[in-house]
Formats: structure tokens, sequence, C-alpha cells
């Protein structure tokens, strides 16, 4: 079993609907990561959370500390979202690594 | 201006051959880190330098060599390649910050290894 468990693992949405991903882990956090893997590959972080929510354009995070849990959405999705979602995580006093969930991938139709 | 820049993006090579991934970051960073994305497409950490030091090795075969000539390139070195490494392997960095988590990390575009 991860340490970093998301759900789901695969979704299928089409452009205009409000999308959530969650992200669960077990034991504290020092800070938790949302990147984005595009199909060509490349990796984008999008939120750094250590309490509350954040705000970028269409995409918000929020994590609630108590419950170990973190969510992402995505207002008015658009095809151009269809990518992987990863959630990663930071433990105190472990310097610097990140843990990271398996990721969602997500599609967006027209 | 790429932030962290990785070369080269493919790599194709035989086993046993002895190869290098270069990562360069020009963000002033002080943290810098390789991962290893398996063909699951699941990250793991491999290595951490901070300041040039190497702060994390997460079990990772001593035929895996990063070094670090300064806080701004950590480069991956891998001898006697075996078809099991063939992954994607990306580098990142960020920065230590007293007394808080470390800021965002940025990515590499990453580098496609393929061994044969």
């Amino acid at each position: 079993k991860n340490e970093v468990e998301q759900s789901p693992q695969n979704l299928t949405a089409q452009e205009g609907e409000f999308i959530t991903i969650n992200c669960s882990y077990s034991v504290g956090i020092s800070a938790l990561h949302w990147l984005q893997q595009h199909p060509g590959g490349g990796i984008v972080s999008l939120f750094m959370l250590s309490s509350g929510k954040k705000k970028h354009g269409r995409l918000i995070a929020t994590i609630n500390i108590q419950e170990k849990h973190s969510s992402l959405h995505i207002t008015a999705s658009h095809p151009r979202d269809s990518a992987v979602y990863i959630c990663a995580v930071r433990y105190p006093g472990t310097a610097s690594k990140l843990t990271f969930g398996t990721g969602t991938r997500l599609q967006v139709t027209l | 201006d790429t932030a962290v820049s990785q070369t080269p993006k493919y790599l194709v090579t035989q086993m046993g051959n002895d190869k290098s991934i270069k990562c360069e970051q020009n963000l002033g960073h002080d943290t810098m880190y390789w991962y290893k994305q398996d063909s699951k497409k699941f990250l793991k950490i491999m290595f951490s330098y901070n300041n040039k030091e190497l702060i994390i090795n997460e079990t990772v075969p001593n035929r895996f060599s990063p070094k670090s000539p300064d806080k701004a390139h950590l480069n991956l070195h891998i001898n006697s390649l075996e078809l099991g490494d063939s992954a994607v392997y990306f580098c990142a960095s960020s920065q230590e910050v007293v007394d808080r988590p470390h800021t965002e990390a940025f990515f590499g575009q990453g580098t496609r290894l393929t061994v044969v």
C-alpha cells in the first residue's frame, strides 16, 4: 500500500465539468504538493500547501491537516487540462524528500 | 529561459554501457534532486543534494553515482547499465527555507533512458 493514496486512478470528464481529485496520506506532513504531468512528459508544480486553500485560475487546492486529506479541483474543465495529476508530500524531518502518490490520469473530452 | 534543464532528453544504449545525464538549474536554488519514474508512471526519489552535499540516497544501486560540481548542477552517472534501468529520470530543484518547508519544486523535462 502506497503511503500517499490518490483517487480516482483514472477520470474521464466532458468539457465544462467540475473535477475533483483526492489525495490522502497516513502520517503528519510538513507540506503537500500538487503536480501536473502532461502527455509530453514534463512535470509542472501547481501548488504547495501546508494548510487551508490556494487558488490559481481554474484550479483550487485544499488541505485538511486533521483528516490528512487534500483535494484538487478544476472548474470549467477543458481538454487542455488532460494530464496526470500527482500528489506528493514532505514529511517533517526528512529534509527535502518528496513522497509521491500514484497519480490520477484525467482525460477531458469535447 | 529554462529553469531546470536536463540533457539528453532521450538516451538509448546497450546493456553494460556507462552513461551520464546532466542537469542544470538557473533558479539559484540550493537543493537538487534526481527522481526515477518507472513504467507505471510512479515517481520515486533517488538522490538529493543540498549545497553540493549528498543528503538523501534512497537505496539506489551503487552503479548510480550523482555528482554535484556546484550547487547549480547535479549530474547522474550510471555504470554497467541494466535493462531494469530503463525509465524516465527527472531532475528537480527547490530552495531550503529555515524553519519552513522547502519551496515548491521545479522539474526538468525528463530523460527517457532505454537500455536494450
